[in-house]
């Protein structure tokens, strides 16, 4: 049973579509994360909800919108996408902060 | 500005020898501290972790030591194995400052090569 899963894996898609990636996680956990892996390979935070919170919004384009319809899922809405939004996306879920499991990732390519 | 940072963008090692990783942090506030382990087109798979309160934490062949004064933090794989063979990502998080929330900060990775 895979604790945190992410579709699709890969997503390839024109600039100006909207497109949305899906994150599940089973493990009971109260914060779910967004993190980009750009092509010089740097895991950045993007996102974090606790509870239905937005805990943290680091500085991405308001065209990025997390979305958690209950504490096990946190889906990522991308509207108007652009070229510098091709990237790995991982989506991760903690508890109490402890160690984060990560999914596996969904490369996006937009072109 | 990288808070967490790993100057070594990869390493190479034999088969059966000790493997040593590094990681710097500049974040006086992180008092948290993990690695995690990455194949391609995978996620990264927690490995192992250290608080700010102990300076070693050993798990079966991987050993994590942190220097506190130096904010230098290592692991050790030993003895090194083929499927070792991964990138490696150090990670932060000021957890028990009350920033836990903030996510977990990455360093670029190390790319380790077991050779055979």
């Amino acid at each position: 049973d895979t604790a945190v899963s992410q579709t699709p894996k890969y997503l390839v898609t024109q600039m100006g579509n909207d497109k949305s990636i899906k994150c599940e996680q089973n493990l009971g956990h109260d914060t779910m994360y967004w993190y980009k892996q750009d092509s010089k390979k740097f895991l950045k935070i993007m996102f974090s909800y606790n509870n239905k919170e937005l805990i943290i919004n680091e500085t991405v384009p308001n065209r990025f919108s997390p979305k958690s319809p209950d504490k096990a899922h946190l889906n990522l809405h991308i509207n108007s996408l652009e070229l510098g939004d091709s990237a790995v996306y991982f989506c991760a879920s903690t508890h109490m902060n402890t160690e984060a499991f990560f999914g596996q990732g969904t490369r996006l390519t937009v072109v | 500005d990288q808070q967490v940072k790993q100057n070594s963008p990869s390493l190479s090692v034999q088969e059966g020898r000790i493997s040593i990783l590094n990681c710097d942090y500049t974040n006086s506030m992180f008092d948290y501290f993990l690695w995690y382990k990455k194949y391609p087109a995978e996620g990264p798979t927690f490995l192992i972790s250290i608080s700010s309160i102990k300076d070693k934490n050993e798990d079966g062949r991987f050993t994590v030591f942190l220097n506190k004064s130096a904010k230098h933090l290592s692991l050790h794989i030993v003895p090194s194995q083929p499927g070792d063979s991964a990138v490696y990502f150090c990670a932060a998080i000021p957890m028990y400052s009350g920033g836990g929330a903030d996510g977990l900060t990455f360093g670029k990775g190390t790319h380790l090569i077991i050779q055979p």
